[in-house]
């Protein structure tokens, strides 16, 4: 069975620093990954997603992902972190064998120290 | 900005009652969703929907549950004989296509209590 680990449940930094944010899925097909974000007290929000093309995808708010196929890896980074990004961040894979749905990590909590 | 709905935003009933969690997809989508997540665990996929019927279903949603588009604007989860361990945020997402080009989009989640 598919599956996405993300291997941190809270990564506190400090506002300014960078920060990255794990994601690892099982899969010996063609993916598509996304990373949403969760804002306190509200829904799932699209931060970014790679379907194909450049490994390296832009997303809000200045985040960007890395598509790494030999490593079966989609890691989240910023470079420099504001207070406003405190949220949950969730990694999701989905492909054709799983018509599409989408499957998710168990999310990640950035913590924003001032 | 369009966006998806989702009422009541917290819901509590007790053990053994019916529910039934609403949802307002984006006006021009074809494709609707529920997801749950019980507390500390991971997002899980229930139903998705499309031209009025039930296009794909995971163990999750069995029988005690069903999905409905009653009219032109809402998409419902009816959950019949609630249960403790029914006790999760359920979120509604919609979008436009289906497959890997699509995004989906979520509401703000239903926190549902079973007491």
């Amino acid at each position: 069975a598919q599956s996405v680990t993300q291997l941190d449940s809270q990564v506190p930094v400090f506002e300014e620093a960078p920060v990255e944010l794990r994601c690892n899925y099982s899969s010996s097909v063609s993916v598509y990954l996304f990373w949403y974000v969760q804002y306190p007290n509200q829904g799932l929000q699209l931060l970014l997603k790679y379907l194909s093309g450049s490994t390296l995808v832009k997303g809000i708010n200045g985040f960007e992902a890395e598509f790494n196929k030999s490593q079966t890896s989609f890691h989240l980074r910023k470079p420099s972190v504001h207070i406003s990004d405190t949220a949950e961040y969730f990694c999701a894979v989905s492909h054709l064998d799983s018509n599409y749905q989408l499957i998710w990590g168990a999310g990640t909590k950035l913590i924003i120290k001032p | 900005e369009p966006e998806v709905t989702q009422t009541p935003s917290h819901q509590v009933t007790q053990m053994g009652q019916e529910v039934i969690l609403r949802c307002v997809p984006i006006s021009n989508h074809l494709y609707f969703y529920w997801y749950r997540q019980i507390l500390g665990q991971k997002v899980e996929f229930l139903v998705s929907f499309y031209n009025n019927e039930i296009s794909e279903k995971s163990e999750i949603f069995d029988d005690q549950f069903s999905v409905e588009r009653p009219d032109g604007s809402n998409f419902t989860l009816k959950i019949r004989s609630t249960k403790l361990e029914d006790s999760a945020m359920y979120f509604c997402a919609s979008s436009d296509s289906r497959g890997a080009l699509d995004t989906q989009y979520f509401g703000p989640g239903t926190r549902l209590t079973v007491l």
